[in-house]
């Protein structure tokens, strides 16, 4: 199975400032078709998840644009521009190139 | 809107069996793959199963292959998971979601396996 890596595990952040997880994956997320299916889900605490970004950097309707995804081949990241208090939660990575598809640990963001 | 409104988790035996339903609106469920992702207490998200819109492909994870089978009816708009000899370690709240990538998912139904 493809092992999802991410760090850090936890990230304090002051508000309005920025913010940065990174994911790497144990083999290359270009699937045959060309696209690359890695995915970015957040959980507020109590909720659901819900995913923010699909292949790599497309943002899921109503994502604000304070969030960005970039990468290619194993590693990627997660970028939020100004971190507001509706962002704490945890955010996980997740690949959906192979079969079966992969989440990664989970990385907690709390205010500092 | 879509909605995705999942039941039947509860208190079950080692061994036991569950049914869990998914009841989706808001979109053309045959024309959807849909999703199963567990969660155990306190802990992170894990893949269970998928099934392609029309039901002709089916992929689990190995830790439940040969115990879960994923299912549906798309004149219901339902999605299903028959669980069977459950395991402690299928304690969890199982979600469903649409769509091969999981957007978007339902509340969840916590399935507790405890003696």
């Amino acid at each position: 199975d493809v092992v999802m890596t991410q760090s850090p595990l936890s990230l304090p952040v002051t508000l309005g400032q920025p913010a940065s997880i990174s994911c790497r994956s144990s083999q290359s997320l270009v699937y045959s078709d060309g696209n690359t299916y890695l995915n970015w889900f957040q959980q507020r605490p109590g909720q659901s998840p819900r995913r923010l970004i699909y292949k790599v950097s497309n943002w899921d309707s109503g994502v604000p644009d304070r969030f960005s995804g970039s990468g290619s081949g194993t590693d990627f990241t997660l970028k939020i521009s100004r971190v507001e208090a509706e962002d704490v939660g945890v955010y996980y990575c997740m690949q959906a190139t192979h079969w079966p598809y992969t989440f990664g640990q989970g990385t907690k963001l709390e205010i500092k | 809107e879509v909605q995705l409104v999942e039941s039947g988790g509860g208190l079950v035996q080692p061994g036991g069996s569950l049914r869990l339903s998914c009841a989706a609106s808001g979109f053309t469920f045959s024309s959807f793959w849909m999703t199963w992702v567990r969660q155990a207490p306190g802990k992170g998200l894990e893949w269970v199963a998928n099934i392609k819109a029309d039901g002709s492909e089916k992929y689990y994870v190995d830790s439940v292959k040969g115990r879960f089978t994923i299912s549906r009816d798309n004149a219901k708009n339902s999605l299903y998971l028959q669980m069977n000899s459950l395991r402690a370690e299928d304690t969890a709240v199982y979600y469903c979601a649409r769509g091969k990538t999981a957007s978007p998912w339902g509340q969840g139904t916590l399935v507790t396996v405890s003696s």
